[in-house]
């Protein structure tokens, strides 16, 4: 299986201020014959499941603020919150499905108010 | 739109099994990919196993092979989920969770079910 490793584990940003989630996967989830990252981002607030932010990487789901965007490509991308609102407070996950069935996750990331 | 709508939280004793139901509505239920993600308290998300409901074979994670059963009814598009031989480190919500093909990501999710084991 194909692991996901996130970092931080938390961070604390001030509203307003941009918020930046790193995931690495221990392989390549570019597909090359059609040049697209296997490659998806979460949301989870308290007792909510995880909503669908982004996937291909860097396309936002519709309704989703354009605050969040995703970049990165291979083995390495980032989750960025250009200014951080209250509402942004939650758990962020990133997952491959590049490899199925077991399309992994990461440990999550939980953003918080400075 | 679809919503997929879990069965009630549930109080297990240790070495006894538990099922989980997932009903879908709103789209088509037999050519998507449904999967199992559960989560202990605290803790992220651990994918255990999916079925494409039209083709009814299941895949597992290894960690919970022997004792995780999924299945589909089509006739009632609803997806279980059966684990035995429970134990206090199974104490978690169990979610359902719809792909839109087998290379997607998962686009819709249950409430969750929290299943929690104790003597």
């Amino acid at each position: 299986d194909i692991v996901m490793t996130q970092s931080p584990d938390s961070l604390a940003v001030s509203l307003g201020e941009r918020a930046t989630i790193n995931c690495k996967s221990s392989q390549s989830v570019l597909y090359s014959s059609n040049n697209k990252n296997y490659l998806a981002w979460y949301q989870q607030k308290p007792g909510q499941p995880p909503k669908l932010l982004i996937y291909w990487a860097s396309t936002r789901v519709s309704g989703v603020p354009d605050r969040f965007s995703g970049s990165g490509s291979g083995t390495d991308f980032t989750l960025t919150i250009s200014s951080l609102q209250a509402e942004d407070v939650a758990v962020y996950y990133c997952q491959q499905y590049y490899s199925t069935p077991a399309l992994t996750f990461g440990g999550g990331t939980k953003v918080e108010i400075k | 739109q679809v919503q997929l709508v879990q069965s009630g939280a549930d109080v297990k004793k240790p070495g006894s099994s538990v099922k989980v139901s997932c009903k879908a509505s709103g789209g088509t239920f037999s050519t998507f990919p449904i999967s199992w993600v559960r989560q202990a308290p605290g803790q992220g998300l651990e994918w255990m196993g999916g079925v494409i409901p039209a083709f009814g074979s299941p895949n597992y994670a290894q960690k919970f092979q022997g004792r995780v059963t999924i299945s589909a009814d089509e006739s009632t598009t609803t997806a279980y989920l059966e684990l035995s031989s429970l134990r206090s480190e199974d104490t978690a919500v169990y979610y359902c969770a719809r792909s839109s093909g087998t290379y997607s990501p998962y686009d819709f999710w249950g409430q969750g079910t929290l299943v929690t084991v104790s003597s």
